[in-house]
């Protein structure tokens, strides 16, 4: 059982829809993550969230949206998508951002939400 | 900028076999993490092992462990007695100041266990 959780697994949205993502971890950490993995392609970090803040957005076009209410809950809202958007989205979440890791400061992942842009 | 490369696409390998996967790396900083993941075909992104740059030892965690040779930036995962379970893609990522502390990932090896 994992302590990322991501709703939904699948979703299947067109172009003109606005949907979104969700993903709570129930690890107590500080800091989330949205990450995109397309086919053959290595994982891209997308935005970087610590303590509600956001304090990394790595060039994503606007058309996603991140929304961190809490240190427990992160939200990606998508709208006017396109066909290459589709992929599989995963959320993560360690306990804090600016360590190297060991086994305080992991990066912890969700199961991943597969989108399809159709 | 940092860097991760994984050379090996595919592998099989005979279930209770051993199995090494590779790993090298690029980064000038000395102090760095590096990781490996589990990527069933669900998709969940699942941690397996750590090893600090500074770390006198070898990472281990039950089958899993970690060759660490510092001097030749490499880090390969051995698998022991592989299971059926362990198909899957797997994932060698780097962490290090350059790259403020975010995880970089490699393509990723994909392990098929033959029964």
């Amino acid at each position: 059982e994992t302590g990322v959780t991501q709703t939904p697994r699948h979703l299947v949205m067109g172009m003109t829809n606005k949907k979104s993502l969700k993903c709570e971890q129930h690890l107590g950490h500080n800091a989330m993550y949205w990450y995109k993995q397309s086919a053959k392609k290595p994982l891209e970090l997308m935005f970087v969230y610590s303590l509600e803040e956001r304090v990394e957005n790595n060039s994503v076009p606007s058309r996603f949206s991140p929304e961190c209410p809490n240190s427990s809950h992160l939200f990606l809202h998508l709208h006017t998508l396109q066909p290459e958007d589709s992929a599989l989205y995963l959320c993560a979440s360690s306990q804090e951002i600016n360590r190297l890791g060991g086994s305080g400061n992991t990066i912890y992942f969700g199961e991943g939400s597969w989108l399809t842009v159709v | 900028a940092q860097k991760i490369t994984q050379t090996q696409p595919g592998m099989f390998v005979q279930e209770k076999e051993a199995v090494t996967l590779d790993c090298t790396y690029d980064t000038s900083d000395p102090s760095y993490g590096l990781f490996w993941y589990k990527q069933p075909s669900s998709g969940e992104m699942i941690f397996l092992i750590y090893q600090g740059s500074y770390d006198q030892q070898n990472a281990t965690e039950g089958r899993y462990s970690l060759n660490f040779q510092k001097a030749r930036k490499s880090a390969n995962l051995v698998i022991s007695a592989s299971q059926l379970g362990d198909s899957a893609m797997y994932f060698c990522a780097m962490r290090d100041a350059a790259g403020s502390y975010q995880l970089t990932f490699g393509k990723g090896t994909k392990l098929s266990v033959i029964p």
